[in-house]
This record gives C-alpha cells, structure tokens and sequence, in this order.
C-alpha cells in the first residue's frame, strides 16, 4: 500500500516556464511533509518542507503548497532552469514531534529544456 | 569534506557472498538510515536507528542486518547477496526534531552495489 504517490514519473518543461510536481498521500495522520531533489551519482537533498498548519511555503523559487482536504500537495518552481533537471521525492511524516521515519514518493524527473 | 560518506562508492559480488556497506557522519545527528533505490520504485527504508542502542526495521527489512557501532557509525550487511539486492544505497542521518530541528534527513553520496 503505497502510502505516498508520486503519479507522473516524468515531466518536461521549457526553460523559464513553471514546473509544476505533484504528489498523493493517503494517510491523513501525515502532518509533516518534504521535498527532496536528486541528481545522478548523488544523494537526495532537501528542498523545502511544509507543515500541515500552513498551505504554502515559499523559497525562492520553490513553492510547497498544501491541500489536506484532498491529501495533495504539489512543488512549483518559477522559472524553471536547467540546472533544476533532476528527480524530485516527496516524503511524508506522521507527527514532527515523534519518532516516525519518512515515508517517500517513487519520485519524478524533471527535464527542463533550454 | 562530506558530512556523511559511505564506503565502498561501488561495489561488484557474487551471489552468496556476505557484503557490508559503512556509512560516517561528521554532523553530529543522533539518528540514521539506511535506504535503497530501485528504478521506479523509489527510496524505500531498509533499517534506521535513532540513538546508538536503538535498531528499528524499515519497509523492507528481510535479507538484511544493520550494526550502529557508535553515534557517527552505522553499517548495513548483507549476509548473503542475492541478485536482486541490486541497487543504489543510501545512507541519512538527521537530529532528533525540537528547537530548531525538524527532523530533517541528510544523505551520503550512495553506494551503487550490483549482484552477479
């Protein structure tokens, strides 16, 4: 039982254009959730987190915006730039305050075309 | 030099052969991970640990064993390879969520292992 779901295993965008990333979960006790970015030959590093008493975060170019109502949140990157090609994983956690591991997507690659 | 490193970056064996990947940490976090990565499948948590006396199993446990020697020290052992114990690796560690932490994992660099 796939916990989070990452359903577009790739998506293509334009250079400058806005690169949207979606992600599912299906426990509603997640209350804590991440971005991670992946490139090849390295390790994930975080991105940007979003708790679940907020439905944005912002960082720069990075967006999180969360919808608990439809258990959805989704990364926006504006403009996207090739060096942001990548996989990007979105994990979950069930109580920042516990002692919980995160649960993560099957990710998505991102190509950004110049 | 890296806050996390894992040994070996590459490993090539044999069915049957009894592997052990090590993972070090300079950042100091009580807690670490193990992971593999699969094409299409994602990070999927192998065995963690929060504190040196404490071992918990992951999503996908069987066929593996963890050692967590010290605070900085956490090794992954397979005790006897199979070929689909092929994958890409990954060690993390994080601090214990409070204060200014979240809990948020830091990974190594990853160690590509493949089973003949």
């Amino acid at each position: 039982d796939q916990q989070v779901k990452q359903n577009s295993p790739s998506l293509s965008v334009q250079e400058g254009r806005i690169s949207i990333l979606n992600c599912d979960y299906t426990n509603s006790m997640f209350d804590y959730f991440l971005w991670y970015k992946k490139y090849p030959a390295e390790g994930p590093t975080f991105l940007i987190s979003i708790s679940s008493i907020k439905d944005k975060n912002e960082d720069g170019r990075f967006t999180v915006f969360l919808n608990k109502s439809a258990k959805h949140l989704s990364l926006h990157i504006v403009p996207s730039q090739p060096g942001d090609s990548a996989v990007y994983f979105c994990a979950a956690k069930r109580g920042l305050s516990g002692n919980t591991p995160l649960v993560f997507g099957k990710g998505t690659r991102l190509s950004v075309i110049a | 030099d890296a806050d996390v490193t894992q040994t070996p970056r590459n490993r090539i064996t044999k069915t049957g052969k009894r592997i052990m990947l090590e993972c070090s940490q300079t950042k100091g976090h009580d807690r670490m991970y193990w992971y593999r990565q699969d094409p299409g499948l994602g990070l999927r948590l192998i065995y963690y640990s929060f504190d040196v006396k404490d071992i918990n199993k992951g999503e996908i446990s069987d066929g593996y064993s963890v050692s967590r020697q010290a605070q900085a020290k956490f090794s992954l052992s397979l005790e006897s390879a199979i070929p689909n114990q092929t994958a890409l690796y990954f060690c993390a560690t994080s601090d214990p969520p409070g204060g200014a932490s979240t809990d948020t994992q830091y990974f190594g660099p990853g160690t590509r292992l493949t089973v003949l």
